[in-house]
Parts: structure tokens; C-alpha cells; sequence
């Protein structure tokens, strides 16, 4: 089936330095998604983007986060700078349409670890 | 405050076994539901959606939604060793597109 790829697997960084989240998602959509689950805890939603621009953003989506898609190449979540309480798992997700009725397809998340 | 409340927090049942899972959203604008899957090392997979009252049926997997309580539930008949995984709830709201998860059930089919 279709797969989300997630690029690194695992990040190991010092606070307060920067640090980019890549996601490769599925190839015809358009539609993209951050989640982040602290360990033990459930998922909850980052932000969705569309068409070059943030839809929406929870709460959780800081000052020091954004995110972007340059040509067309990987969905990128950047943290700068990285704090402690921003070490989990985030999971990059994509669909082929907008709505409620939408699946998202999961990418295997990648571990941010902030020391 | 969770919208979106799942139960139990795990499970275990004999292979050949049913499965039960339950999830109550507590917000009446999240009223679509997912049911995603999630193995060890692995992202969520879509199992099933479910979108009207009463019941939904997918091979082994049944989804049952009442709107009215805003209560879902998922059956897995014959579970089988593969099944073991984490089982997420999602709730997707009507004006705008993301997912609220429940914590996830974490299901151990017994050989």
C-alpha cells in the first residue's frame, strides 16, 4: 500500500539547537500532517498544511516550529530552537483529500531525543 | 480535557478469540471515526472508518458507531497472533482536518 517515509529514524540533539524532520509522503498527495506523542501519552495533532501554506495549528505547533515543502521535495518539520519538552515521537501523515472523511497515511515516525 | 476517551488500556484474548474495543468522543463536533492499527516500530494504519449509525463490517473487523452517545466500538472476530498491536481510536471533527486519538488499546492475542 501506500508508504509514508520518515527521515531519521532516531535524532539525538543538545537543547537549543535546531533540528529538521523529514517526511517523504505519498507520491499524488497533497494533504500533510505533523503529530506528536510524548511516550505513554496519545498522539496529538501538530498541524496540517496545504498548497505552500499552515491550515491549521494546534496549540502544541510553538513559535519555534514550522514547517514547509520546497518544490515539491520533503514535508519538513523544523524545531529552532529545541527544548526538552519537545523530545518524542513525531509522526509525519498525508492524504489525497481534504475532509473529515479522509484517511491519513502514518509514516513510522522518527524518535527526537533532546538532551 | 481528552476529547476523545478510549478504554480499556489493554487487552488480552486467546487466538481464535473476539476483541473488543470501546471509544467515546466527548465533543459533538468530532462525530467521523477511524480505527487505526499500529504495530511495534511502526506508523498508525487505517483499519476502518466509520461514518453512520449502526454497524460496519470489514472481513474479521466490525465497527459499530452510535451518534447519538458519540460511542464507537470495534470487534476483531478470530483474532489471530498478528493482531497484537496497539489499536488507536481517531475522531475527526467537521470544520477542520486533523485527527483528535484516543490513548490506544494495546491488544496481545495468546497463541
Amino acid at each position: 500500500g501506500p508508504k509514508v517515509l520518515q527521515i531519521p529514524s532516531h535524532q539525538i540533539i543538545d537543547m537549543g539547537q535546531m533540528v529538521t524532520l523529514n517526511c517523504d509522503p505519498v507520491s499524488n498527495h497533497l494533504y500533510f500532517y505533523w503529530y506528536k506523542q510524548i511516550l505513554g501519552q496519545q498522539m496529538e495533532f501538530l498541524v496540517n498544511f496545504y498548497n505552500g501554506k499552515v491550515m491549521e495549528k494546534s496549540k502544541l505547533f510553538k513559535d519555534q516550529f514550522s514547517v514547509e515543502r520546497p518544490d515539491g521535495s520533503y514535508f519538513t518539520l523544523k524545531i529552532q530552537p529545541t527544548a526538552l519538552e519537545d523530545s518524542a515521537v513525531y509522526f509525519c501523515a498525508s492524504s489525497p483529500h481534504w475532509g473529515s472523511y479522509a484517511e491519513q497515511f502514518f509514516g513510522p515516525g522518527t524518535r527526537l531525543t533532546v538532551l | 480535557q481528552q476529547k476523545v476517551q478510549q478504554s480499556p488500556e489493554s487487552l488480552s484474548v486467546p487466538e481464535g478469540g473476539m476483541a473488543s474495543f470501546n471509544c467515546t468522543s466527548s465533543d459533538r463536533n468530532f462525530q467521523y471515526f477511524w480505527w487505526y492499527r499500529q504495530h511495534s516500530g511502526e506508523g498508525p494504519k487505517a483499519l476502518m472508518s466509520i461514518f453512520s449509525d449502526g454497524d460496519k463490517k470489514e472481513g474479521r473487523f466490525t465497527a459499530h458507531l452510535n451518534k447519538a452517545s458519540l460511542h464507537v466500538s470495534l470487534h476483531i472476530r478470530d483474532s489471530q497472533p498478528s493482531d497484537s498491536a496497539l489499536y488507536f481510536c481517531a475522531a475527526s471533527d467537521t470544520g477542520n482536518y486533523k485527527y483528535v486519538f484516543g490513548a490506544g488499546t494495546r491488544l496481545k492475542v495468546i497463541a
